[in-house]
């Protein structure tokens, strides 16, 4: 599965749009990109994925380039609670979720 | 539904001594992981399993065991504690392992400390 490349720390205002960027550049055309985050002290919870085409669910935006090396996850209002730590993913479709790495991720913090 | 479920939520465990944490699905899941969270490291793979009776190792599979005899339970068992070995335990389940849009559910964690 492809690596990825993601900024130690962001921060954002409350209400404001929260843009985490993602990079992927040796992401193959059959990998998909996922974005998982974790509150303090919390597991992991499962935001979005995505291959080619823009996804949005409840909870955020997931804009992959045309090229695919990167992707942002958008959060369009961010609130207080969104403070976390966010990762990025890929994984090749159809290979064994046991080589789902995590890797560091991005603390956003969203300040009042 | 529970969701996954880990125990105990906190640990201290002297050098040398063994211990087992437990990891409990209740949605039929066929894969479970183990994932470590050290300070700074993010999470890393320990061991996974694709289903009962299959188990594989992840990224620092070293000091640790695993079995599943069931499709419901994945221990985590330590052989003999070392203080590299403090550190937030997480137990993942998905539905199934190659589909192409799973979620890992995760559960709260254990926090182990060993001194």
């Amino acid at each position: 599965d492809a690596k990825t490349t993601q900024p130690p720390s962001m921060d954002c205002a409350e209400g404001r749009a929260a843009n985490l960027p993602c990079n992927h550049s040796t992401i193959s055309g059959n990998e998909y990109v996922y974005w998982y985050r974790q509150i303090h002290s919390q597991g992991p919870q499962y935001i979005i994925h995505g291959l080619k085409n823009n996804e949005t669910n409840e909870m955020a935006s997931l804009i992959i380039t045309e090229d695919r090396k990167s992707s942002t996850l958008i959060l369009p209002h961010a609130t207080l609670r969104d403070t976390a730590v966010y990762y990025c993913i890929v994984r090749t479709r159809g290979s064994t979720l046991g080589r789902l790495y995590f890797g560091r991720g991005t603390q956003l913090t969203v300040w009042p | 539904n529970a969701g996954v479920t880990q125990t105990p939520k906190f640990q201290v465990l002297k050098t040398g001594q063994s211990m087992t944490l437990q990891c409990a699905q209740d949605m039929n899941h066929e894969y479970m992981s183990w994932y470590r969270q050290d300070p700074g490291m993010g999470l890393r793979l320990i061991h996974y399993s694709v289903g009962a009776g299959i188990t594989d190792q992840g990224e620092v599979p070293n000091g640790y065991n695993v079995s599943r005899s069931t499709t419901e339970d994945f221990p985590l068992r330590l052989l003999s504690a070392a203080p590299s070995q403090t550190s937030v335990y997480f137990c993942a389940s998905s539905y199934s392992n190659s589909a192409t849009n799973e979620k890992l559910f995760f559960g709260s964690g254990t926090q182990l400390s060993v001194l």
